[in-house]
């Protein structure tokens, strides 16, 4: 069956702007996680999402937000974005809620801020 | 502040050798994972080790699972170019998953 697919690959955006970012899971999984991996901070959790509702949130500030739709796709949307939140953005979809289950994880999203 | 510390965080070896990559906590985990990321792609689960004391063999690769559950090995054998890549392992209370920040591997041929 087909991974978990993220849109666009790579991203360019300038301070200030806002952007969104997309994840498909693998068919039949209801729990997307989202992460941030940076050199210096390595892989952090940002939140996850399971039936349509956030289930647990890292330590991001607000302007880190998501949802989740009915097929499970989920969004990630970074507003007023800052030079720091260059990364590489990955999404993991699980069949169990929370990072008890297996999670595959997407290529990723590489977020370049300027 | 990291919840898991890993060791090295680099690690070059030759073709054919053995490498020990180590990962340590302060906290107690219920379950730890390793993950395999390699260039351009997101990290891909090795093994889930649940139980203290627990090894677990995947071909050439040994993962032990402390007996106090708070630190976690893995051991490669004759390593191959493609083991090349970065080794993460991760652990979670409350569903969260918490990385370290990895320990890059690069086997030369």
């Amino acid at each position: 069956k087909a991974g978990v697919t993220q849109t666009p690959r790579y991203l360019i955006k300038t301070r200030g702007q806002q952007v969104t970012l997309s994840c498909s899971p693998i068919s039949g999984h209801r729990s997307v996680s989202w992460y941030q991996q940076t050199p210096g901070q390595g892989l952090q959790f940002l939140f996850e999402y399971f039936s349509e509702t956030q289930r647990n949130k890292g330590n991001f500030p607000g302007r880190f937000s998501g949802r989740q739709f009915s097929n499970s796709r989920s969004e990630m949307n970074v507003s007023t974005l800052e030079l720091g939140d260059s990364a590489l953005y990955l999404c993991a979809s699980s069949l169990l809620q929370g990072s008890i289950g297996e999670q595959f994880f997407g290529p990723g999203t590489r977020l370049t801020v300027l | 502040t990291q919840l898991l510390e890993q060791s090295p965080q680099f690690l070059s070896i030759q073709e054919g050798e053995n490498l020990t990559v180590y990962c340590n906590s302060s906290s107690v985990f219920s379950s730890l994972q390793w993950y395999r990321q390699e260039p351009g792609e997101g990290p891909v689960l090795l093994v889930t080790v649940v139980t203290g004391g627990e090894v677990k063999k995947l071909k050439r690769l040994t993962f032990q699972f402390g007996d106090a559950r708070k630190d976690s090995s893995l051991h490669i054998t004759a390593a191959q170019p493609g083991d090349t890549g970065l080794y993460l392992c991760a652990g979670g209370p409350d569903y969260k998953l918490s990385f370290g920040a990895g320990t890059t591997v690069t086997v030369r041929a």
